[in-house]
């Protein structure tokens, strides 16, 4: 089945500091990828949309300027936590639209911690 | 605005079903979904229903939808350690419209 791939899955860093977290599609385009951020036990919180070309969809309350997106190809988006904080702390998943209808495909996610 | 509810914990003897319940309230929802997320790992689909079915069997998994209600549930037949996991009930207006998700089940099997 198609799979995506993140990368980190366990990033570690300073506070101040930026980090970016990619998401591929390995084996289909994908034209839409969605960027979710899951606190421990709380649901996923969709954070935007990703549309390859253009710019991305933002949920009402996510900071575009603190978590950019970028969607350069049709198998490749990313997410940058720019001058991170101890609360930027969580686990983001990514996931693409396969070509069939109700395939949502997730990424394995990853951990961020921001010291 | 659009939501997905769903209780938080439910308890299953290993070998009896489980049915994980999930309302929502979007009436215009197209795609309903059921995700399964293990310790540690994403998420994984497991099955989803069109609007305009009432159910879907999948092997131990079959799916009731209640348009009237907005109500779904999915039941786990012949329940195994291999079950325990959270599982996340969600839906979306299009194929590739954002999927709203409910707060989860965590799914807790008892020997």
């Amino acid at each position: 089945g198609a799979v995506v791939s993140q990368h980190p899955s366990w990033v570690i860093c300073k506070s101040g500091t930026s980090v970016k977290i990619e998401c591929r599609s390995l084996d289909f385009q994908a034209t839409t990828m969605f960027w979710y951020r899951q606190f421990p036990k709380q649901s996923l919180m969709l954070m935007a949309t990703s549309n390859e070309g253009s710019k991305a969809t933002y949920e009402q309350g996510v900071e575009k300027d603190k978590f950019l997106i970028n969607h350069a190809s049709l198998t490749l988006s990313t997410l940058t936590v720019t001058s991170a904080h101890p609360e930027d702390s969580s686990f983001y998943i990514c996931s693409a639209s396969g070509e069939h209808t109700g395939e949502l495909f997730f990424g394995e996610g990853s951990r961020l911690t921001v010291l | 605005g659009e939501d997905v509810e769903q209780s938080l914990f439910l308890s299953v003897r290993e070998g009896d079903s489980s049915v994980i319940n999930c309302t929502y309230t979007d009436s215009s929802s197209t795609y309903l979904y059921w995700y399964k997320q293990e310790p540690g790992a994403g998420l994984q689909l497991l099955t989803y229903i069109f609007s305009n079915m009432d159910m879907k069997q999948d092997q131990r998994l079959t799916v009731l939808l209640n348009k009237k209600d907005k109500h779904l549930s999915l039941r786990i037949a012949d329940t195994q350690t291999g079950d325990s996991a959270i599982y996340f009930c969600a839906d979306s207006l299009n194929r590739d419209d954002k999927i709203i998700f409910g707060k989860g089940t965590r799914l807790h099997i008892l020997p």
